[in-house]
């Protein structure tokens, strides 16, 4: 258990809905990533915050997606109109410096 | 364009053997390499990893060899136990904070 949590676990939801996902990384993480995952491939970069900033977005992060993080605690993913090709696993990862990154379990999304 | 693969989408071993998974690399300027092991329904969880500036580095039961002349990363795993049994990815960092993933290779120990 890297201490790091997401919520919800899974999300089923209906083409063209919004969809909401928070991740909680433990208090010395002051970084934190946002990635996707699609089956049988690694995960794929979002977006970084160090702190508060959001300071890194992929090119995959349409304007569809926005980050947040507040407070430089918690982060929040939304995906507004989702699609079908939304459909993975969104994964939070928390790093107190440059080097490696404590992954939280994923959020599965289905969209139908 | 810049990627990151490994060589072989799956491998399986003896259980007690030593495993060899391989990676291949194509940006030299990638400062840091990183390797994870992810089981079903978990996220990447961080093995062991290596800095440019090194070629070998070894921590319990398992060995990272950077070879940067050909630009191959590769982690070895000795004795290989049933608990290994995951999908591996090897990560490099450019830039402090940019992490991108390979593939993947899916490890099988048969007992």
């Amino acid at each position: 258990d890297t201490g790091v949590s997401q919520d919800p676990r899974h999300k089923i939801t209906k083409r063209g809905q919004n969809v909401t996902f928070r991740c909680d990384p433990i208090s010395e993480h002051n970084r934190l990533y946002w990635y996707r995952q699609t089956l049988g491939q690694g995960p794929e970069f979002l977006t970084y915050f160090q702190n508060e900033a959001q300071l890194e977005k992929s090119r995959l992060l349409s304007d569809r997606f926005s980050a947040e993080r507040p407070k430089g605690s918690f982060s929040t993913l939304e995906i507004q109109r989702t699609e079908q090709g939304d459909s993975a696993m969104y994964l939070c990862a928390g790093s107190g410096g440059p080097d490696t990154q404590y992954f939280g379990p994923g959020t599965r999304l289905t969209v139908l | 364009g810049e990627s990151v693969g490994l060589h072989l989408p799956t491998l399986s071993v003896q259980e007690g053997d030593n495993s060899i998974i391989n990676c291949a690399y194509s940006n030299s300027a990638s400062d840091y390499f990183i390797w994870y092991k992810q089981e079903s329904g978990k996220g990447p969880q961080f093995i062991i990893d290596i800095r440019s500036n090194m070629d070998k580095r070894q921590g319990q039961r398992v060995t990272v060899l950077l070879n940067k002349t050909v630009k191959h990363l590769s982690l070895q795993i000795a004795a290989t136990q049933p608990g290994d049994s995951a999908v591996y990815f090897c990560a490099d960092v450019r830039r402090g904070n940019q992490f991108y993933f390979g593939t993947g290779t899916s490890l099988t120990v048969i007992p």
